[in-house]
């Protein structure tokens, strides 16, 4: 199957820093990545569309200039946190679609990131 | 909107099946997908179905029911490492929303 990867999986950091997050397909071209966040036993949350070569898709409530999505390339797309609050802490996952139609998304590892 | 059903836990034992429902709203459907999640790890594709009907892989199947906005995930011969989140997600455009999640446990 496809690979994605993503890093940091895990990364601390103080208040009013910013954090990058990275999603690269390894095998496959995704023109499409989406963000999800993730509470503790809780469900995968939709945050955004990233598309290859034009602006991400936010959902309804998700802070666009909190969480800058860029997909410059086909294999990356990238989520940077910008001055990061203790609320902000959570599980960050990226995933991919490998063509337009199907029902499997590929997941990265995940990211869980803790503001002091 | 979108939204779906699932029960919240289910436990069983260790060679028993057990199947975990799913309903939805949705409009714009695609297809239903099923997917695994360990604690602390990523969800990983169980399966999907476009259509109607029973879709086998291993020990693992899924059912949808368009017309009923119904489908489920059964799961046989129950082992152990099968103690897992698992998630309905409709696909609708390019996007899917996930289901709450069933958190199964296994016992011995």
């Amino acid at each position: 199957g496809a690979v994605v990867s993503q890093h940091p999986s895990r990364v601390i950091c103080k208040s009013g820093t910013s954090v990058k997050i990275e999603c690269r397909s390894l095998d496959f071209q995704a023109t499409t990545m989406f963000w999800y966040r993730q509470f503790p036993k809780k469900s995968l949350m939709l945050m955004a569309t990233s598309n290859e070569g034009s602006k991400a898709t936010y959902e309804q409530g998700v802070e666009k200039d909190k969480f800058l999505i860029n997909h410059a390339s086909l294999t990356l797309s990238t989520l940077t946190v910008t001055s990061a609050h203790p609320e902000d802490s959570s599980f960050y996952i990226c995933s991919a679609k490998t063509g337009p139609s199907g029902g499997e998304l590929f997941f990265g590892e995940g990211s869980r990131l803790t503001v002091l | 909107g979108q939204s779906l059903e699932q029960p919240s836990e289910v436990t069983a034992v260790e060679g028993a099946i057990v199947q975990i429902n799913c309903t939805y709203q949705t409009s714009g459907f695609y297809g239903l997908s099923w997917y695994q999640q360990h604690d602390g790890g990523a969800p990983t594709f169980l399966s999907y179905n476009a259509l109607d009907g029973l879709e086998e892989t291993g020990r693992f199947s899924s059912f949808l029911s368009r017309s009923d906005s119904y489908g489920y995930l059964l799961l046989q011969e129950l082992q152990m490492k099968d103690s897992a989140s698992y998630f309905c997600a409709v696909g609708y455009g390019q996007n899917f929303v996930f289901g709450p999640g069933t958190r199964l446990s296994v016992l011995p």
